[in-house]
């Protein structure tokens, strides 16, 4: 069956950087696009953008340009998604979801604090 | 970018009620291709959204007819014909014809 299984969760300080894995399985990791979405506590969600797993070409929403990163381990099926110089306003929970999010990770929490 | 604009924001019901939610759109997600990418999604409490329908009226695989979807350009309606106690949570929609993509701010489905 098919599954995305996101990494565990991380408490970071101030100015660390993180790195989430999203690792695909029961599908062609290449045939489907990857997004990611950015949800803070007790908000509503928000797209980050997406990444071509063919190409590896990302491309990233407005709010999301500079401290992330989207990258591939495409012989891995694992998608990545590194934030760094992380911000208390970095605080979320980070789902990665397929395609137009006919499946989701099960998130991950990020916790910046000092 | 589109706004989508959920109502109401909770809503309160009884098992075996139907209920609708509304999405409305800030311009229309009618996509040059024909097709209206409008999606809803449920998100249980603790949990990742899932999927329930696709392009305006497509049931996701696995989701009960129960849920059914209309709507057009900028109006869209998720309505729940007969409501179950594994159907609480949020549901959110969230469009894909214009980048970036967007979602609305939620509704929570609650127990009266």
């Amino acid at each position: 069956q098919i599954q995305l299984v996101q990494s565990g969760p991380e408490l970071k300080k101030p100015g660390e950087s993180v790195k989430i894995s999203c690792k695909a399985s029961g599908y062609t990791f290449t045939d489907y696009t990857m997004h990611w979405v950015k949800q803070a506590p007790g908000k509503g969600l928000k797209w980050m953008g997406w990444i071509n797993t063919y190409t590896g070409k990302p491309t990233y929403a407005d709010d999301f340009k500079g401290r992330f990163v989207f990258s591939l381990e495409a012989s891995a099926s694992t998608a990545n998604l590194q934030i760094s110089n992380l911000k208390n306003e970095d605080t979320a929970t980070y789902f990665c979801a397929r395609h137009w999010g006919d499946y989701w990770g099960q998130g991950v929490m990020v916790t910046v604090s000092s | 970018d589109v706004v989508l604009t959920q109502t109401p924001p909770t809503l309160s019901a009884t098992i075996g009620q139907s209920v609708s939610i509304s999405c409305r759109s800030s311009q229309s997600l009618l996509d040059s291709d024909g097709d209206t990418y409008l999606n809803w999604l449920l998100q249980r409490p603790g949990q990742s959204p899932q999927p329930l329908m696709y392009s305006v009226s497509n049931l996701e695989s696995g989701v009960p007819n129960r849920f059914s979807g209309s709507g057009s350009e900028t109006d869209f309606t998720l309505k729940i014909s007969g409501v179950e106690a594994e159907d609480l949570g949020v549901y959110h929609c969230m469009q894909a014809t214009h980048a970036p993509w967007t979602f609305g701010g939620g509704t929570k489905l609650e127990l009266k």
